[in-house]
């Protein structure tokens, strides 16, 4: 089945780490997105990637890193820089930029 | 600044009670108009997409519609799984492309 996957579900931090969310699909879409989520709050957008090897910052990049190197590959890194980030992160992608987007189920960080 | 407001923030209804979500928004220019589901601890799923003024789009229960100013999710005799936040997303015709999402509804149908 065609999907986007994320891993881990649930992933707790220490204060102070780097970690990577993965993000994969093999619905052969070109343009891939990370968005946060948090309460009472809509979705908002952290980095997207049109094609491989090129990616642009969202609304909220500080702290965040991503990587383009494969098409069904865009990991993000949450760098000890971001200040608050207990978030719902979500992955989607999309077969071209801006059009209908497909989700994953998300990944619940929690920096304890 | 491009801005999507989604009202009302919460919404009660009883099985088979009809209601409508309103999704309003100022952009420059409308390149396109999506509405998603989101079910608790889940990632947000396709509805419809909608381009123009006078447009609509219906998937069971749910018809959604567009006006210059706003969108509608209208929602018919409503069943308990129908239950859930519904995202509305603006697409501007200029800049990225990428659309600018409202903060949602949340919809509780009751048995």
């Amino acid at each position: 089945d065609g999907g986007i996957t994320q891993s881990p579900k649930y992933l707790f931090r220490k204060e102070g780490q780097n970690v990577t969310l993965s993000c994969e699909q093999n619905l052969n879409h070109d343009a891939m997105y990370w968005y946060r989520q948090d309460p009472g709050q809509g979705l908002r957008l952290i980095y997207y990637s049109q094609i491989v090897n090129d990616f642009q910052k969202g609304d909220i990049a500080e702290g965040y890193s991503v990587s383009r190197e494969k098409k069904e590959s865009f990991p993000l890194t949450v760098t000890s820089a971001q200040k608050n980030p207990t978030a719902f992160y979500l992955c989607a992608s999309s077969p071209g930029l801006g059009t209908e987007a497909f989700f994953g189920q998300g990944t619940r960080l929690t920096v304890v | 600044e491009d801005q999507v407001t989604q009202s009302p923030e919460a919404l009660r209804l009883q099985e088979g009670e009809s209601s409508s979500l309103n999704c309003s928004y100022t952009v420059s220019g409308l390149r396109g108009l999506f509405w998603y589901r989101q079910d608790p601890g889940k990632g947000p799923e396709f509805l419809f997409t909608l381009y123009s003024a006078g447009e609509e789009k219906e998937k069971e229960r749910l018809k959604a519609t567009l006006t210059k100013k706003e969108s509608f999710l209208h929602i018919t005799a409503p069943k308990p799984e129908d239950s859930a936040t519904y995202l509305c997303a603006v697409q501007a015709a200029g800049g990225s492309y990428i659309p600018t999402f409202g903060r949602g509804t949340s919809l509780i149908v009751h048995p």
